[in-house]
């Protein structure tokens, strides 16, 4: 049991590059997110998939795409990639059940765009 | 939407020392989780707390969601207790607030021998 898994753990990108940061969850959660977090601050939410077939913006959409490809899996994608973007990337899942919401991370993919 | 405020932001401690953790939130919420962020940014469940205390090891947390705020306590610190402590407040309500968790700024542990 892996639960949440993240790829790729680095990358360095030029500016305008595009790129697509994968997750995939194995604990039959039906919600999956995409966070951002830049150095001294908390994490913020970019997207987020409440259930298989639906995405949503977050607090910070903007310059990002995603894909929710089936129940397990969630992607992000960032089209034309800016020195703002370069940041760390986590994806969480949870099984939103009722007002339950306990969300559970992956180990991150650190962004670097030039 | 919800303000989450951390306390204190910085906290240096011998190993031994008992310690205790604030976060302080603006809004009702029915869902709150504290995290341990380690040394290798892996952001590690400590507790899912929305009310109540638990407690885990030498580790508790108690929230009373009525004030608005929610407690860490963490005794016998070790240095392996060092990282970053996030706490973070959500509702599951409808709208642009599904699921949604809002984090605080974090409390920074440097916990030495």
């Amino acid at each position: 049991n892996a639960g949440v898994t993240q790829t790729p753990k680095f990358q360095v990108l030029k500016t305008g590059q595009s790129m697509t940061l994968q997750c995939a969850q194995d604990m039959n959660h039906n919600s999956m997110y995409w966070y951002r977090q830049d150095p001294g601050m908390g994490l913020r939410l970019i997207y987020y998939s409440a259930s298989e077939g639906t995405t949503d913006k977050g607090e910070v959409p903007n310059g990002y795409n995603v894909s929710r490809l089936n129940k397990r899996e969630f992607s992000l994608r960032l089209e034309s990639a800016a020195p703002s973007q370069t940041s760390v990337y986590f994806c969480a899942s949870s099984q939103l059940a009722g007002s339950r919401n306990e969300q559970f991370f992956g180990p991150g993919t650190r962004l670097t765009v030039l | 939407g919800i303000q989450v405020e951390q306390s204190p932001p910085d906290l240096i401690l011998q190993e031994g020392a008992n310690s205790t953790l604030r976060c302080n939130f603006s809004d009702s919420v029915n869902n709150l989780q504290w995290f341990h962020q380690n040394p290798w940014g892996q952001l590690i469940n400590l507790f899912y707390i929305p009310s109540g205390t638990k407690q885990n090891g030498r580790l508790s947390a108690t929230t009373v969601a009525t004030e608005r705020y929610s407690l860490l306590y963490i005794s016998s610190s070790q240095t392996t207790d060092s990282g970053v402590y996030f706490c973070a407040v959500g509702t599951s309500g409808g709208g642009t607030s599904y699921g949604k968790l809002t984090f605080g700024q974090g409390t920074i542990l440097t916990v030495h021998p």
